[in-house]
């Protein structure tokens, strides 16, 4: 079982539309996720840290069910600009500090 | 502006030739790390480092040595042993302390090997 495992896709969706990726996680041990967004040919760039709480910002709502070993990412009102490919990222836990594994991604496109 | 820097952007190399890629940052985080991505795939760790004149191996670190002399610093040499050393190179950084895990990337550097 890989680490960090994200819905294969990719998606294609209209400008407009509710999307949402899905992510489990192995460790159970791990203690910090995110959500980074990867443009065509460029380095990644955080998008969001998860909390336990769950965590909004704008469009983007993340959750976290830690019993379940599962993220989320909804994006609302999808725009053009949201096509990008978006990694589950998730630290290692224990003594491995600042050690993170990310999923393979998913391809996300916005069509008009 | 604060930020990491990778350079060079694309780089070239014949088989059997060591080479190495630059990172540097500039946002006085403690820890720094080298990615490598191939077509399609995650991100695999090859080496870390939480303090200056300390750095640990990630998950794929055969045919790659790193050095950590300055904070500001982590350059990544790629060497004739790598045996399928094309691959797209990130450099990364975070602040340590406080938010360990919010790692910031440079631009990456494409190594092809011929």
């Amino acid at each position: 079982r890989k680490e960090v495992e994200q819905d294969p896709g990719p998606f294609n969706v209209p400008e407009g539309a509710t999307v949402a990726f899905n992510c489990t996680y192995s460790n159970s041990a791990s203690q910090s996720f995110f959500w980074y967004r990867q443009d065509c040919r460029k380095e990644p760039k955080l998008l969001m840290s998860v909390y336990s709480s769950g965590n909004e910002d704008g469009r983007f709502t993340a959750q976290l069910n830690r019993a379940s070993q599962y993220i989320s990412l909804l994006i609302r009102d999808s725009k053009l600009s949201d096509s990008a490919t978006y990694l589950c990222v998730v630290n290692a836990g224990g003594t491995s500090y600042g050690k993170l594994t990310f999923g393979q991604g998913t391809i996300l496109t916005v069509h008009p | 502006d604060g930020g990491i820097t990778q350079s060079p952007k694309y780089l070239f190399r014949k088989e059997g030739q060591n080479v190495t890629l630059s990172c540097e940052q500039n946002l006085n985080h403690d820890a720094m790390y080298w990615y490598r991505q191939d077509p399609g795939q995650g991100l695999r760790l090859i080496y870390y480092s939480q303090i200056v004149n300390d750095f640990q191996k990630g998950d794929i670190a055969e045919g790659y040595s790193v050095s950590r002399e300055k904070k500001e610093s982590f350059p990544l040499t790629v060497t004739s042993a790598q045996k399928n050393p094309t691959a797209f190179y990130l450099c990364a950084s975070s602040p340590g302390q406080g938010r360990p895990y919010e790692q910031y990337f440079g631009p990456g550097t494409r190594l092809t090997v011929t």
